[in-house]
Parts: C-alpha cells; structure tokens; sequence
C-alpha cells in the first residue's frame, strides 16, 4: 500500500523568505509520479508542480522547486520569494499504475506581511 | 483554458435524500476521478472512470454509485445521505494520451454538501 506522510501540519514564513515543506512517501513501486497541490481559502485544488521518479532532475516551475530523493522516498518543496498569495494548505501527492492519488494529510502555510 | 467544472457548487440536503453531483471534465480528457473532502481533511480518492467504464475504486460507499456517460461527464449519485457525507467533493480528469498523461489530474472548483 502506498502511503504519503507531511509531518509539517503548520508553517509560517516571512514574505519573500525561502520555506520548505517535507513530504515522505512509502511504496514498493518503481514508476510512479509525485506532486504538490496547492489549496488556497477558496478550496481549489491547484497543481503546484511535479515529479516523474525515473527523473534524476529536480522540477523546477518559477518560484517553485523540489528535492527528489528517491532512495530515500523524500519529496520535498521549495518556495522562493515567499508571497502572501501562497498562503495555502498544501497537500503531497503520490500516483503509480493505479491511477489513484494518495494525498498527504497537507501543511498549513501562512506567508506573513 | 477550459477547465473542470462541477455542478452545483453547493447543495444542502437533508438525512436519508438523495443528491447528485455532475462533473464536466476539461475536453478530450477521457478520465475522470472524484474524491471526497471532509473538513480538516486530505481528499479521499472515491472512484474513477476512462472511457466510460469503472477503472478503479476507493472509499466509496455503497450507497455512491458513479458512471461516465458518451460524452465524458460524469454524475455521483449519493443516497440515503448521512450527516457524515457532509463535505467537498472534488472532480478531476486526465488524458490518457494528451501532454501530462493520466498522471496529471486537474481538478474543478468542488462540490460543497451540506448534509444536515
């Protein structure tokens, strides 16, 4: 079974400070494609950026970027230039051959003035 | 660009009615996913069709039951509601063939229901 674990339930960041949300993930496949969705006060859920696992390269999608370590099933995000509009809950998340996202519990973000 | 739209955006019904929900998926996207979201919750995926016919299920209750129809909507047809389906239901899809692949599900605006 796949699961996805955000052990981070709150953050805050100064705006335009760097923050970073950790996500980990437990499964036995070998493809599989990870994400961050963003969910914003209006409860949208917007695609932040993602990861193929059988890319060595980290994504990357303006102020937006990850830290893919697959050995160690780590799939960490990182905004730049934090803005008030991130603020956010923001939910890890995991899909292999099944089709069927497995979401993290999420991360509260509060981008502070 | 076009993007999921999901009808109504809010609905209030009352325990043991029936409710359901229609999902519009982005054009020539042939999957579609629906989950549930409980207050404070992570979404739960519920089911998923491609090309109209079931293609994986989750928690969905028996008392859900889901199809996609020729042109690619779906419905969610929810009955004999309990206070406990209170919640936003999400409406994705996805193309099997198109850029993105069927890993990468966009998701429209929400159901909110108000059980009650």
């Amino acid at each position: 079974a796949q699961t996805v674990t955000q052990s981070q339930p709150e953050m805050s960041v100064q705006e335009a400070e760097t923050v970073t949300l950790s996500c980990t993930y437990d499964t036995s496949e070998n493809n599989y494609y990870l994400f961050w969705y963003k969910q914003p006060p209006s409860r949208q859920m917007i695609l932040v950026i993602r990861q193929e696992a059988y890319k060595q390269q980290n994504a990357t999608e303006n102020r937006f970027s990850v830290n893919f370590q697959k050995a160690a099933k780590s799939f960490s995000l990182k905004i730049s230039d934090s803005q008030l509009g991130d603020t956010a809950m923001y939910f890890c998340a995991f899909i292999s051959t099944g089709n069927q996202f497995y979401f993290g519990t999420g991360t509260s973000l509060t981008v502070i003035p | 660009a076009a993007g999921v739209i999901q009808s109504p955006r809010h609905l209030i019904k009352e325990k043991r009615e029936t409710a359901t929900l229609k999902c519009y998926p982005i054009p020539r996207h042939d999957t579609v996913y629906w989950y549930q979201q409980g207050p404070g919750q992570d979404p739960q995926f519920l089911i998923s069709f491609y090309e109209k016919m079931q293609s994986d299920k989750g928690s969905i209750p028996d008392r859900f039951s889901a199809q996609q129809f020729s042109d690619y909507h779906s419905e969610l047809n929810m009955s004999s509601l309990e206070l406990g389906d209170s919640a936003l239901y999400f409406c994705a899809s996805s193309s099997a063939v198109l850029a993105g692949g069927p890993y990468e599900q966009y998701f429209g605006p929400g159901t909110r229901l108000t059980v009650t």
